[in-house]
Formats: C-alpha cells, structure tokens, sequence
C-alpha cells in the first residue's frame, strides 16, 4: 500500500494538457523533493522533474511540475501519441526512512 | 556515458538466495547514494533500499528487511544487493538507480536496464 496516491489513469486528445496530482502527508512531500518518473512500455523508469519542479536535461518544457503542502502535480501540455507511459511520483519520507513511489498512473492519448 | 548495469538475476527456489550486481561507469561513483527498485510484473514501482556515498547508512523497505542487504564498493564502482530467504513475492525486475544526492533523497536521475528474478520451485 503506497503512502502517495495517484489517479490509476489519464487520458486526453494530441495537442491537450493533462495533470497528475499526487497526494501525500507531512512526512513526505511536505519537506521533502518530490520528483516525477516516466516508465514507457518495457523500459526503465527515467527522470522527468527532480526537486519539485525541475527539468533535466533533454526533457522539453512540455513537462512541469509543482508541489503544494502535501501535494504535488505533474503537466504535460501538447500531448504526443509517444507520452503514452505511466508515471510516478516519488519522494523521501522522514517518518518512514524510506524513499517512497506513487500508485502510478497511465495517461493514454486519444 | 554515464551507465548502470545490471547483473545476477535469474530462477530460483524459495528460500534460496541471489546476489545482484550493479556496475557503474561515467561518472564518480563514490560521489552518489545507490537504490535497488523492483517491479513485480503488471504493477507499480517499489523502493528497495538505499545506502549513502560512503556506505556508512542503509535504509530498507519494511518488505525485505532483515532478509536482504545492500552494499557497495566505491573501488570496484559496483552495488550490490544480497537477497536471503527469498519468497515468490520478490518475484520483479530489479533496477538500481542512481540518487542525485549523497543521502538517498533527492530522486534517480539514472537507472539501469533492470534484471529479472523469479523464485519459483
């Protein structure tokens, strides 16, 4: 059972924006970097944004991200048939003394 | 450039045991904490463990703590990750990345390919 929750899916048309929320508690994102990992189908999971809302890189702007308390969110504008992929949150939590994933969730392009 | 690559996987009973290799090359080895990331087949990503730059602290998931051990030689530029005990839940690929920190907590900014361990009887 993961401490961060995402949404199991998103979808929307080429060209729209998508958001992924990831919600968490005081002991994780609130205090700690969150970053974003993108996993295509049959590959290794690869950093999108690292402490909260930065991109390395090669990874164009269509990918932002952001953190609130103890939320953060992922957005992906122009949306590409090659953004099919599931993604993952990830963070520290301090309580825990263990780095933590979120449940993951797959953004499908119409 | 900058590479992980794993090596040790394969089918084994439960109960037995398997060691993973991770070799490093690109960059200072010595210089990042290390994870090992598993996934089970058709499900998420979960964290393993990690140890420091230096190999001075380990942390683990409740999932596998006291059965398997992670370890590094910054000489060798290699992690390790012993498995003992090991049940048909550990059944996943298992990924090592490397953290952007010295201390674990700032994200993988790379990984490896990944190494398939199946235990089975």
């Amino acid at each position: 059972q993961s401490v961060l929750t995402q949404p199991p899916s998103v979808s929307a048309a080429p060209g729209q924006k998508v958001t992924i929320s990831c919600s968490g508690s005081n002991s994780n994102i609130d205090g700690n970097y969150v970053s974003w990992y993108q996993q295509l189908p049959g590959t290794a999971p690869k950093l999108l944004i690292y402490e909260n809302d930065k991109r390395p890189s090669g990874i164009p702007d269509r990918f932002s991200g952001s953190k609130s308390d103890t939320s953060a969110t992922l957005g992906i504008t122009g949306l590409q048939t090659g953004d099919e992929a599931d993604y993952y949150c990830g963070t520290w939590d301090s309580s825990l003394s263990d780095y933590v994933f979120g449940t993951g969730t797959k953004v499908t392009v119409l | 450039q900058v590479q992980l690559v794993e090596s040790g996987g394969g089918e084994v009973q439960p109960g037995r045991s398997l060691r993973l290799s991770c070799a490093a090359s690109g960059f200072t080895f010595s210089n990042y904490a290390m994870h090992w990331v598993r996934q089970a087949p058709g499900k998420g990503l979960e964290w393993v463990a990690v140890v420091w730059y230096d190999g001075t602290d380990k942390y683990y998931a409740d999932s596998v703590k006291g059965r398997f051990t992670i370890s590094r030689d910054n000489s060798k530029n290699t992690l390790y990750l012993q498995m003992n005990s090991l049940r048909a839940d550990d059944t996943s690929v298992y990924y090592c990345g490397r953290d952007r920190g010295v201390t674990g907590d700032h994200g993988m900014d790379v990984w490896g390919q990944g190494t398939t361990v199946t235990v089975s009887s």
